[in-house]
């Protein structure tokens, strides 16, 4: 699985939208982009994956560069309760592989 | 929401002893994992297992491990003679087959703490 390089913290306003980047340089043609996040010692939570499209859920919104070198991890409107730790890990998908969890980000949203 | 489950929520043991965390994993789905998270450290993968044996295994995961799935609904991991070093939360995750969509998303439980004493 290809490396990916995050920010250890972030701040943002509740209500705001926050915006989490996310480094990926050596990720190879069939490797997806996940992201998911765990909110205080609770079991991770998925959030979006994507290839090369742009996605959005009920959640979030995954913005891929064109080159598929990096991506940003959008909440478009900030709540307390989205302070977690956010993980981006880039995997080759297939059924029962492994999710391999760097250090993350973690993201305060402040009242 | 079908979610997965584990229990205990916690568990204390003494250096030496066995101990079986238990899950039941959603149930439709058709692989399993175990990860764990020593505390201040990131989530690791142990094992993930599919059609009744271990499909994939960390280096964490040596002969102290054991994985079983003994019925239709629950999947065990069990740790042979604990030591302090195993003290961490232990996740359950359950994910179903994916067939050409790329979504593989696994579904955590919300942890078992283990206290080794």
């Amino acid at each position: 699985d290809a490396k990916t390089t995050q920010p250890p913290s972030m701040d943002c306003a509740e209500g705001r939208a926050a915006n989490l980047p996310c480094n990926h340089s050596t990720i190879s043609g069939n490797e997806y982009v996940y992201w998911y996040r765990q909110i205080h010692s609770q079991g991770p939570q998925y959030i979006i994956h994507g290839l090369k499209n742009n996605e959005t859920n009920e959640m979030a919104s995954l913005i891929i560069t064109e080159d598929r070198k990096s991506s940003t991890l959008i909440l478009p409107h900030a709540t307390l309760r989205d302070t977690a730790v956010y993980y981006c890990i880039v995997r080759v998908t297939s059924s029962g592989s492994r999710l391999t969890f760097g250090e993350g980000t973690q993201l305060t949203v402040n009242p | 929401e079908p979610e997965v489950t584990q229990t205990p929520s916690h568990q204390v043991t003494q250096m030496g002893q066995e101990v079986i965390l238990r899950c039941v994993p959603i149930s439709n789905h058709l692989y399993f994992y175990w990860y764990r998270q020593i505390l201040g450290q990131k989530v690791e993968f142990l094992v993930s297992f599919y059609n009744n044996e271990i499909s994939e295994k960390s280096e964490i995961f040596d002969d102290q491990f054991s994985v079983e799935r003994p019925d239709g609904s629950n999947f065990t991991l069990k740790i042979r003679s604990t030591k302090l070093e195993d003290s961490a939360m232990y996740f359950c995750a359950s994910s179903e087959q994916s067939i050409g969509t790329g979504r593989n998303e696994q579904f955590f439980g919300p942890g078992t703490r283990l206290t080794v004493l």
